[in-house]
Parts: C-alpha cells; sequence; structure tokens
C-alpha cells in the first residue's frame, strides 16, 4: 500500500463544477503539500499546510490531522484549471530529513468548456 | 528573480553511458532535492542535500547513481552506466530552509535506448 493515496486517478469536469480531490496518508506528517503540473510542465507548489485550511483564489486545502486526510477544492472551474494535482507529504519518519517528499500518483483533472 | 533551472532540458543516451544532470537552484536556497518521475507516476524522492553536504540519500537507487553539491548552489546528478530502466524525468527543487515550500525545476527527460 502507497504511504499517500489520491482519489480519483482520473477527474473530467465541466466548466464551472466544483471540484474535490482527496489525498490520504498513512505515515506521520510534518506538512502537507498539494502541488500541480501542466502537461510537459513543471511542478509548482500550491499549498503547503500542516492543519486546517488555506484559501487562495479558487482553490481551498483542507487537512484532518486526526483522519490523515486532506482535499483539494476548486470552486468555479475553468479549462486552463486542467492538470495533473499532486498531493504530497514531508514525512517524520526519516531520520533528520524531515523535508523530502512523498508523493501520491497523481489526479489527473480534464475540465471541458 | 529566476527559478530553479535544469540542463538539459532533455538527454538522449545509449545504455552504458555515464551521464551528468545540472541544477541551478534558487540563489540563497540552503536544501536541494532531487526527485525522479517515471511516465504515470508521482515524483520519488532520490537525494537531499543542506548545504554542501547530502543529508539523506537513502532514495538512490544503487551505487550507478551519484550526486554532489560542491559550492553548496550548483548540483549534478551523475548516473553510471545507464540502463533502459533509467529512463524518467528527473526534478530538481529547492526550499530556504529545510521544511519550506519547495520549488521545482522544469526537469530533465532522459531517455536511455
Amino acid at each position: 500500500k502507497n504511504e499517500v493515496e489520491q482519489s480519483p486517478q482520473n477527474l473530467t469536469a465541466q466548466e464551472g463544477e466544483f471540484i474535490t480531490i482527496n489525498c490520504s496518508y498513512s505515515v506521520g506528517i510534518s506538512a502537507l503539500h498539494w502541488l500541480q503540473q501542466h502537461p510537459g510542465g513543471g511542478i509548482v507548489s500550491l499549498f503547503m499546510l500542516s492543519s486546517g485550511k488555506k484559501k487562495h483564489g479558487r482553490l481551498i486545502a483542507t487537512i484532518n490531522i486526526q483522519e490523515k486526510h486532506s482535499s483539494l477544492h476548486i470552486t468555479a472551474s475553468h479549462p486552463r484549471d486542467s492538470a495533473v494535482y499532486i498531493c504530497a507529504v514531508s514525512s517524520m519518519n526519516y531520520g533528520g530529513s524531515q523535508g523530502n517528499l512523498i508523493f501520491g500518483k497523481g489526479t489527473k483533472l480534464s475540465v471541458k468548456p | 528573480g529566476a527559478g530553479v533551472s535544469q540542463t538539459p532540458s532533455n538527454k538522449v543516451t545509449e545504455k552504458g553511458k555515464y551521464v551528468e544532470l545540472r541544477c541551478d537552484p534558487i540563489s540563497g536556497h540552503t536544501a536541494l532535492y532531487w526527485y525522479r518521475q517515471s511516465l504515470g507516476q508521482g515524483p520519488e524522492f532520490l537525494i537531499y542535500f543542506q548545504g554542501t553536504g547530502a543529508a539523506d540519500d537513502s532514495g538512490l537507487p544503487n551505487d550507478r547513481f551519484f550526486a554532489v553539491r560542491p559550492e553548496g548552489s550548483v548540483s549534478t546528478l551523475k548516473i553510471q552506466r545507464t540502463e533502459r530502466g533509467d529512463s524518467a524525468v528527473y526534478l530538481c527543487a529547492s526550499s530556504p530552509t529545510r521544511l519550506g515550500t519547495q520549488y521545482f525545476g522544469p526537469g530533465t527527460r532522459l531517455t536511455v535506448l
């Protein structure tokens, strides 16, 4: 079983829809990251959070430490939101190096006009 | 300011050859990470530098892989006797601190024929 699991693996939505991507993890963490990767492009960090909720524009990320679960929400989705969204955690289980990330496999989002 | 850069952007080599992949982190970032992303998968951790030293190299798959960061800035990932299974996108990320937000480079796509 992977230490970081995302669902769904693929998601197709119509423009304007509210989107939720889920992430569950099985290790102790110091922080959870949501990242965005466009086809052929680099990875961009969207959020880093260790508790509660963060909002940036139409994106909202929440985390429940007790349940080891996080969600990424996109409101009023747009075709330009089409990308792979990756959940990653900074584990507390890697000796002195608590910064390296353990990644989920990503959720491929396609928003149709 | 300039982001993380990686060179080359693409590298095609033959099985058994030696390759070097370069990462220029954001100026002043002390933490530097190398990850590897295979097609359809999330990235996997390879090695982490804090300053000049490799603080954690537990992700390197075998002794054909080696990385250096001699002056605490630019890092080079070296792969000896390349194998077809080494084909992947090699990502570099830097961070101002060990647990801070990571800024990713565009990656080097390595293809071993």
